[in-house]
């Protein structure tokens, strides 16, 4: 595997499930990201964390909870989500020194019936 | 704080015509600027990046880009746009600190008409 992957590629949940969304990277870095990509919406990042440790939480529902248990893997635990939570899950690495460029993941399409 | 505005939200060419994608920062430094790419139902893909080297930045597909200080701007062009350039494009400039957040902009759908 190379770059940034992400499964699975597409989640369908009720409203009562829990799930997890589960993110590796395989370019050495030691920043991951998760964003939240709607339709007719800007991208919003959701969590950052570098060198394991969260650095960012942007006032994300407490439905989501992130996970980065070593500098190459990173997961999102989902539980009771609503309809508005559907959307387009990407996961980003970067390093947190020189150019800070991102690279992403293919994302998971979550749907929430 | 950094901010990134796209001009133009959605943007029609035809095929072989000059693609040009409006992009404006603000930045109380000199900024790290980005292009990224997002085919359908796919992540975003670095397409160039501005580093405070040479002001003309050459990235894939042919695309590049300009960074001009004096209007504060980073447009993106390619001469002659190609069926398969039609996607979505994101300006980014990165926020310095601990995390070396991106801040996007809000995207221009690019359509290529044949």
């Amino acid at each position: 595997e190379t770059g940034v992957t992400q499964t699975p590629r597409h989640l369908v949940m009720g409203m009562t499930n829990k799930k997890s969304l589960k993110c590796e990277q395989h370019l050495g870095h030691n920043a991951m990201y998760w964003y939240k990509q709607s339709a007719k919406k800007p991208l919003e990042l959701m969590f950052v964390y570098s060198l394991e440790e969260r650095v960012e939480n942007n006032s994300v529902p407490s439905r989501f909870s992130p996970e980065c248990p070593n500098s190459s893997h990173l997961f999102l635990h989902l539980h009771t989500l609503q309809p508005e939570d559907s959307a387009l899950y990407l996961c980003a690495s970067s390093q947190t020194s020189g150019t800070s460029e991102q690279y992403f993941g293919p994302g998971t399409r979550l749907t929430v019936t | 704080a950094q901010s990134v505005t796209q001009l133009g939200s959605h943007v029609s060419v035809s095929e072989g015509a000059l693609v040009l994608l409006r992009c404006n920062y603000s930045s109380s430094v000199p900024p790290y600027l980005f292009w990224y790419v997002q085919y359908p139902n796919q992540g975003l893909q670095l397409l160039l990046k501005y580093t405070s080297a040479a002001t003309l930045v050459k990235g894939i597909n042919g695309f590049e880009a300009e960074f001009k200080k004096s209007e504060t701007s980073f447009h993106l062009t390619k001469p002659s746009a190609h069926m398969s350039d039609a996607a979505e494009y994101f300006c980014a400039v990165s926020e310095f600190g601990a995390t070396n957040k991106l801040i996007f902009g809000t995207g221009t759908l690019l359509a290529v008409q044949p």
